[in-house]
């Protein structure tokens, strides 16, 4: 069964950087993209950008247009996201999700809080 | 960007009730909404794609349609793993956007 899973919850100071994993298993890797969202607490979900897995093409929300970067690992089927420059407005659980037009399988989530 | 404005924001219904929710774009999408449920502390799980596709094992007290820009979820009859927030998505036009979410609780 499709199945993504994600690396555990981080903790950085503001102006660190976080990078999430994603670990797709469950189908042929480079046959979907690969988008992430995130969730602040007791908010709605906010798209962050997304990588085509098979030719490593992104597109990213203007929003994090200048601090994130989506990559992918082929030969280990992992998607990654950078997020640079934190501030407490990151705080949130990030998710990643599969492309199948919708989101048709969504990893477990990674929380990021970003305090001093 | 394209907004999505779902109403209400909150639900209160009981065990048994017909509910539904609406989503509006501030665009036409055509079809090109989906809708998704999620548990408190889960990710979010997509139910219907295209506007009224139910996914593959979802319950068919689930039920959607609209196109356009008026779309709309119907639960037949509440269940109790239904008390859930739920979510539409537009996936026309980049960024792609969400709608606030609405939450079905007990009442």
């Amino acid at each position: 069964q499709v199945q993504l899973v994600q690396s555990g919850a981080e903790v950085k100071k503001p102006g660190a950087s976080v990078k999430v994993s994603c670990k797709a298993s469950g189908y042929t890797f480079i046959r979907h993209a690969v988008h992430w969202v995130r969730q602040a607490p007791g908010q709605s979900l906010e798209w962050m950008g997304w990588i085509n897995a098979g030719n490593g093409d992104t597109k990213y929300a203007q929003k994090f247009q200048d601090r994130v970067t989506i990559t992918r690992d082929t030969s280990a089927s992992t998607v990654y996201m950078d997020l640079r420059s934190l501030r407490s407005e990151d705080t949130a659980v990030y998710y990643c999700a599969r492309d199948n037009m919708a989101f048709d399988s969504w990893g477990q989530g990674t929380l990021v809080t970003v305090s001093s | 960007d394209i907004q999505l404005t779902q109403s209400p924001s909150l639900l209160s219904a009981s065990v048994g009730d017909r509910v539904t929710i609406t989503c509006r774009a501030s665009q036409g999408i055509n079809t090109y909404l989906a809708w998704y449920q999620q548990q408190p502390g889960k990710a979010p799980k997509l139910l219907i794609f295209p506007a009224s596709t139910l996914q593959s094992g979802v319950p068919s007290r689930f039920s959607g349609s609209g196109s356009g820009t008026e779309f709309t979820l119907t639960i037949g009859s509440l269940l109790p793993e239904d008390f859930a927030t739920y979510f539409c998505q537009q996936v026309k036009t980049y960024p792609l956007t969400f709608g606030g979410g609405t939450r079905v609780e007990i009442k």
